[in-house]
């Protein structure tokens, strides 16, 4: 069963960048197809974009074009994202999951244990 | 705003049943894509619950169950129990936006 373990709590100042792992371990890398959601403090969860590792394909969330940049090691079995320009409204955890095709639509069944950003001058 | 509608909260005393709605629009639940459930206890990683609707992953027990019809998705939860509170989450695909995700904005269960 894959496993997703992510960094350590970051905390940013506003305007700086972020950048936030995902290693994963227990089955075939090439396998995978990464996402990252995130959850503000009482918030809801927010999906942010998925990478393809074995084909480097991305695909992003409007709302986070641009600014988003998620990449893959396939060396290292480690996914990352990596946030720009931060301001104080992307204080969140930051999670990682495999992203699966069931049926007609994928979904998540396997997460990392999130990642705290925090952002504050 | 979040693309899939759900109630803000529901509660239940143990034993009880209850449901928590996911009303989504033509662009996605009503257009036959299927809806996923997750599951997130107070402080953890969120759980995936039901998947394609109303399949069970292995470990999930079976007082769990999802359905689907029309432009809406339920998840049922009978016998509650103190450990089921939390907040639930449905997710599905929306043909009109970029993403592959779009999530309800949660439901939180309180067991009274």
């Amino acid at each position: 069963q894959v496993q997703l373990v992510q960094s350590g709590a970051e905390v940013k100042k506003p305007g700086s960048s972020v950048k936030v792992s995902c290693k994963a371990s227990g089955g075939t890398f090439s396998n995978y197809i990464i996402t990252w959601v995130r959850q503000a403090p009482g918030q809801g969860l927010e999906w942010m974009g998925r990478i393809i590792p074995i084909l480097g394909i991305t695909n992003y969330a409007q709302k986070f074009q641009g600014r988003v940049t998620i990449t893959a090691d396939k060396s290292t079995s480690t996914a990352y994202m990596e946030l720009s320009s931060l301001r104080s409204e992307d204080t969140a955890v930051y999670y990682c999951a495999n992203l699966k095709l069931f049926t007609k639509t994928y979904a998540m069944d396997v997460w990392g244990q999130g990642t705290t950003v925090t952002v504050s001058s | 705003q979040s693309v899939l509608t759900q109630a803000p909260s529901v509660s239940g005393a143990p034993g009880q049943r209850v449901t928590i709605s996911c009303t989504g629009s033509s662009s996605n639940i009503g257009a036959g894509y299927d809806v996923h459930w997750y599951q997130q206890l107070p402080g953890t990683a969120p759980k995936l619950l039901i998947y394609d609707n109303s399949n069970r992953p292995s470990g999930v027990p079976d007082r769990f169950s999802g359905s689907k019809s029309g432009t809406s998705a339920s998840l049922a939860i009978t016998g509650l129990q103190a450990e089921d509170e939390a907040d639930y989450y449905c997710q599905s695909y929306d043909s009109r936006l970029s993403g592959y995700v779009v999530f309800g904005g949660g439901t939180k269960l309180t067991v009274l």
